[in-house]
This record gives C-alpha cells, structure tokens and sequence, in this order.
C-alpha cells in the first residue's frame, strides 16, 4: 500500500497568515493528488484534485502543487472559516489512502 | 441539488451484521464511480470500498471478504452489506461520489455519513 504522510500533524496560524502543509507519498501517485477539508463534526470536502486543479466553488486563496511523492496544499492568507483539518489522498494505486490528516487551528 | 443521504447504521454486537444505503439524487447516479469511506473517532479518513459506473468492485484489505458494495440504479441507491462485524470497524461511514476528470478520480461529493458502533 501506499503510505501518505502529511507534516505537520497541527499547526497554530493567525488569520492572514499563508499556511503550508505537505503530502510526502512512499512511492510515486504521479500527480493523482486530492486534498479535502474537513470542519468539526462535518464531511470533508473537495478542495483540490490532480494535484493543483481547484474544485468549482473553493476559494483562489487555496492552491495545490507537485507531483510524484511531495505535494503541498497552500493557503495564501488564512481567513477565519479555514481553521479544519486538512487530508491529502492518493487515487493513483489501490487501495486509495489518505495522509492522516493536518489540523490547523487559531494561534 | 446533488445530495447523498446514508442511512442504516447504528448499535451491533461483535459479529453482527448491518447493511447501509445511501439515497442519491440530483445526478445522474448510473454513471458515477460510488465509495465508502470511513472515520473512527478521533481520527482520519479511511477508504472502505468502491463501485465504478460498470459494477466494478474493490476493497480495503480490512474488510475483504466480510463487506459488500452494491448499487441500484433503478432506485439511485448505494449499499454496503457489512458482516462479521468487530470492534474496528466502528466509526462514521460516509457515502461518496467519484468524479473523473481524464484519468483523475477524486471525491467530490459527501454525505452527511451513518454512524457504525460495535460492541461486545
């Protein structure tokens, strides 16, 4: 299987800061790269899929880069309905995996 | 308005037997790849299983051979009959729509999810 990691696990931020958060796969999903949002008690949501399209709807302040095994999810100025946890997934290869997820939360 | 709603969980006992459906509407449901996906409490999301548009099926390693995903589509419904049910496999089953954009499959719609507890 392929392992998805995410770092940092967490991270405080302020609103307006930009926030980086990276995917690191064990082995290549070529650009086969989605990210999700997920709010406390709520389904996740699609943000970003092949790696740097963004989903119909998702604010320009989210975009997604790379591809192969590092990927990066960036949010150029956090505004305060983007505290979440954040996943990356792989649909590349079976099973589907998912990293194990970056929570972001208010500094 | 593209809605999924699940339905069909709840309390078993180790062992048990459970089946969700997930009531589609607002799309075409005929020709979307369908999943499940899971969440224990307190943490992250799991791929279950998936049907393509074709009756395909797949399956994580940890309920091969115990989960069932089938679909209906007369009725737009999604199922996964899950047998032989253990501790672990309690959590949030969320039912999801696939979407193909060329070859990139990812998930773009949710439903609200059906929660799962087993129990001894």
């Amino acid at each position: 299987d392929i392992q998805m990691t995410q770092s940092p696990s967490s991270l405080s931020a302020s609103v307006g800061d930009r926030v980086t958060i990276t995917c690191r796969a064990s082995e290549t999903v070529r650009d086969y790269l989605n990210w999700y949002q997920q709010k406390p008690g709520k389904a996740p949501q699609i943000l970003i899929y092949a790696a740097s399209k963004l989903q119909n709807g998702v604010p320009s302040r989210f975009s997604g880069s790379g591809s192969g095994t590092d990927f990066t999810l960036t949010i150029s100025s956090l505004q305060p309905e983007d505290f979440a946890t954040y996943y990356c997934h792989q649909s590349y290869d079976s099973p589907q995996t998912f990293g194990q997820g970056t929570k972001v939360e208010i500094k | 308005e593209v809605q999924l709603v699940e339905s069909g969980g709840g309390l078993v006992q180790t062992g048990g037997s459970l089946r969700l459906s997930c009531a589609a509407s607002g799309f075409t449901f005929s020709t979307y790849d369908m999943a499940w996906v899971r969440q224990a409490p307190g943490k992250g999301l799991e791929w279950v299983s998936a049907i393509s548009s074709s009756d395909g099926t797949d399956y994580a390693d940890s309920v091969k051979g115990r989960f069932t995903i089938s679909r209906d589509n007369s009725k737009n419904i999604l199922y996964q009959q899950m047998d032989s049910l253990s501790a672990e496999d309690t959590a949030v089953y969320y039912c999801v729509r696939a979407s193909l954009f060329q070859y990139y499959y990812y998930m773009d719609v949710w439903g609200e999810g059906t929660t799962v507890a087993v129990s001894s």
